[in-house]
């Protein structure tokens, strides 16, 4: 595989489920991000992790929490999630913090009942 | 607050017209430009980005930038129905990460 890969594709859960979004880079960047991606809103970069390092945390409410256990893998744990939540969620890498050239994943549809 | 303006459109052009999409930003520091294409139900792709005041081709895609007026463009020449889709004007500061705006929808009728 090549590029970013992300699943799953589409996730309906309820507001008290957990559920886990996975991203996978194979770029050999060193920069992750989860951006998200509501209609009619500009992408809303979520967090940042540079070299497994979390380093942003745009004000994210704490239902999310971002996991990096290594620089191709990203992971968004969501619990207790409300409707107003649901989105596309977008994983990207770069190559470096800056995130100058982007490469996105396909996202996770993530509907919340 | 870092804000990044587009006209959300929808911009319809008829085929092989000349397609103008505009971005204004906010943050006077911002140092570089990117313009991300993304079809309906995808994912957003680069396909341009400039760092200098003055223009930049590449190919049928013309991005123009203007620092003091904090503003930058699109041109899409010879404008062809696959050119439609939303286009997303980003912006950033050195070693931060990229501003998005809403992104603008052009629609290019055959």
């Amino acid at each position: 595989e090549t590029g970013v890969t992300q699943t799953p594709r589409h996730l309906v859960m309820g507001m008290t489920n957990k559920k886990s979004l996975k991203c996978e880079q194979h770029l050999g960047h060193n920069a992750m991000y989860w951006y998200k991606q509501s209609a009619k809103k500009p992408l809303e970069l979520m967090f940042v992790y540079s070299l497994e390092e979390r380093v942003e945390n745009n004000s994210v409410p704490s239902r999310f929490s971002p996991e990096c256990p290594n620089s191709s893998h990203l992971f968004l744990h969501l619990h207790t999630l409300q409707p107003e939540d649901s989105a596309l969620y977008l994983c990207a890498s770069s190559q470096d913090r800056g995130g100058k050239k982007l490469f996105f994943g396909s996202g996770t549809q993530l509907s919340v009942l | 607050q870092k804000e990044v303006e587009q006209n959300s459109g929808p911009l319809s052009v008829p085929e092989g017209a000349i397609a103008s999409l505009n971005c204004t930003y906010s943050d006077r520091g911002s140092q570089s430009f990117f313009w991300y294409r993304q079809y309906s139900g995808k994912s957003p792709e680069l396909i341009m980005f400039i760092y200098s005041n003055g223009d930049k081709e590449d190919g049928r895609f013309t991005a123009q930038l203007n620092k003091a007026s904090q503003y930058v463009s699109l041109l899409i020449r010879d404008s062809q129905p696959s050119d439609s889709a939303t286009y997303l004007c980003a912006v950033n500061q050195a070693g931060t990460a990229l501003i998005f705006g809403k992104g603008t929808t052009l629609s290019v009728s055959s």
